[in-house]
């Protein structure tokens, strides 16, 4: 059974740091890319940023470009997103998803919350 | 970045009844086109990809179709537990971007 299990979320002043993991089981981590999609409270779904199998190629929307970094560990199944230099509007549950193009399995996400 | 326009955006049906909702893309996506079923306080589910395919476990009664610019989700028979929010997502370009959503409910 796949599995997405998110941690490191919390609450963070404007203009600090928090990275996010998410640990993948139930699957070959290392032959999927990975994602990671927030969702604003009680707003709709936007797309982060994205990596390839192998970590050799990423992307990024434009509002976090510079701030974020996303990353992968295969040996140790697990996804990353550091964010740095965080706003307000960064406020969200932070999902991390598989998939190529489409999201096929979502984690059940974590929160963060920028706010002084 | 390519604009997915979602409707509508909330919709009310009875047990048993079909539905349909719309999505319509600022440019041709060429069906990379996906629908999620999102329900309160979990996370989203993908129901159909490449616009008509259906994910593995989804009951039959949902169903896509559409090509270049507009899709549709269709949920005949209605059930209970198709209580939930909708969004359809483009994959063909970066950024991907999704649809504001479609809340359904029971009449």
């Amino acid at each position: 059974e796949v599995q997405l299990v998110e941690s490191g979320g919390g609450l963070v002043q404007p203009g600090r740091s928090l990275k996010l993991s998410c640990a993948a089981s139930g699957f070959t981590f290392s032959n999927y890319g990975m994602h990671w999609i927030r969702q604003a409270p009680t707003k709709g779904l936007e797309w982060v940023a994205s990596i390839s199998p192998s970590g050799g190629s990423t992307y990024y929307r434009d509002s976090v470009k510079g701030r974020f970094t996303i990353s992968r560990d295969n040996a140790k199944s697990t996804l990353y997103l550091q964010m740095d230099s965080l706003r307000s509007e960064d406020t969200a549950t932070y999902y991390c998803a598989t998939g190529s193009g489409y999201f096929d399995y979502w984690g059940q996400g974590v929160m963060v919350t920028v706010s002084s | 970045d390519i604009r997915m326009t979602q409707s509508p955006a909330s919709l009310s049906a009875s047990l048993g009844e079909t539905v349909n909702i719309e999505c319509l893309a600022s440019e041709d996506i060429y069906s990379d086109l996906a629908w999620y079923q999102q329900k309160p306080g979990k996370s989203p589910q993908l129901l159909i990809y490449n616009a008509n395919s259906l994910q593995n476990g989804v009951p039959s009664r949902f169903s896509g179709s559409g090509s270049g610019t507009q899709y549709s989700l269709k949920i005949n028979s209605l059930q209970s537990e198709d209580v939930a929010t909708y969004f359809c997502q483009q994959y063909n370009n970066y950024p991907n971007t999704f649809g504001a959503g479609t809340k359904l409910e029971l009449k």
